[in-house]
């Protein structure tokens, strides 16, 4: 069964370093999204993307986050400088429409922790 | 104020028994999602309800979303210890992309 991949499956930075998170979507699909979850805290929207280009964006997707279809399967997640608060697992999903039912399937997540 | 309030919060319950879960709004979502999520894991989607009045069954589960699209149940049919987990409801509204996440109900089920 077809399923959205993420790396690293843990990352650990310094604060003010740059990460990147990956994330490989279900084939077919043509919306990307990307949540986060602070631990113990309930999953937050940060951004979502079609057509090559920002669909909707939350008010934590500041300017120190950007997100890219670099090729034909991959979708990152960069965060440029990163603080203490950005610490929690970030989620990927996807979807094969927006329509009615629109149906996202997040993958496993990438734990980020900053010190 | 949360846009989707889930309860209970925690529920810990014996094997066998039959449990409800609730997933409320003062708002209208034009889809409804449940997922259920292990601890240090994605959420995996369990259903998705579109239609005012629907009901879907999964195995065990029943899911239910309400007439006017602003609620939904879970109810889970003599729980199994492999049903322990969090479960998450999550909607949209009107044309917006983004999924907007109640904070969950965490079930035990004891054998």
């Amino acid at each position: 069964e077809p399923e959205v991949t993420q790396t690293p499956s843990h990352q650990v930075t310094q604060m003010g370093q740059e990460v990147i998170l990956r994330c490989v979507p279900i084939s077919n699909h043509l919306y990307f999204y990307w949540y986060r979850q602070i631990l113990g805290q309930k999953v937050e929207f940060l951004v979502s993307f079609y057509n090559n280009e920002i669909s909707e964006k939350s008010e934590i997707f500041d300017d120190q986050f950007s997100v890219e279809r670099p090729d034909g399967s991959n979708f990152t997640l960069k965060i440029r400088s990163t603080k203490l608060e950005d610490s929690a697992m970030y989620f990927c999903a996807s979807s094969e429409t927006r329509r009615g039912g629109q149906t996202q399937y997040f993958g496993p997540g990438t734990r980020l922790l900053v010190l | 104020t949360q846009l989707l309030e889930q309860s209970p919060q925690f529920l810990s319950i014996q094997e066998g028994e039959n449990l409800t879960v609730y997933c409320n709004s003062s708002s209208v979502f034009s889809s409804l999602q449940w997922y259920r999520q292990e601890p240090g894991e994605g959420p995996v989607l369990l259903v998705t309800v579109v239609t005012g009045g629907e009901v879907k069954k999964l195995k065990r589960l029943t899911f239910q979303f309400g007439d006017a699209r602003k609620d939904s149940s879970l109810h889970i049919t003599a729980a199994q210890p492999g049903d322990t987990g969090l479960y998450l409801c999550a909607g949209v509204r009107g044309s917006n992309y983004k999924l907007t996440f109640g904070k969950g109900t965490l079930l035990t089920v004891n054998p």
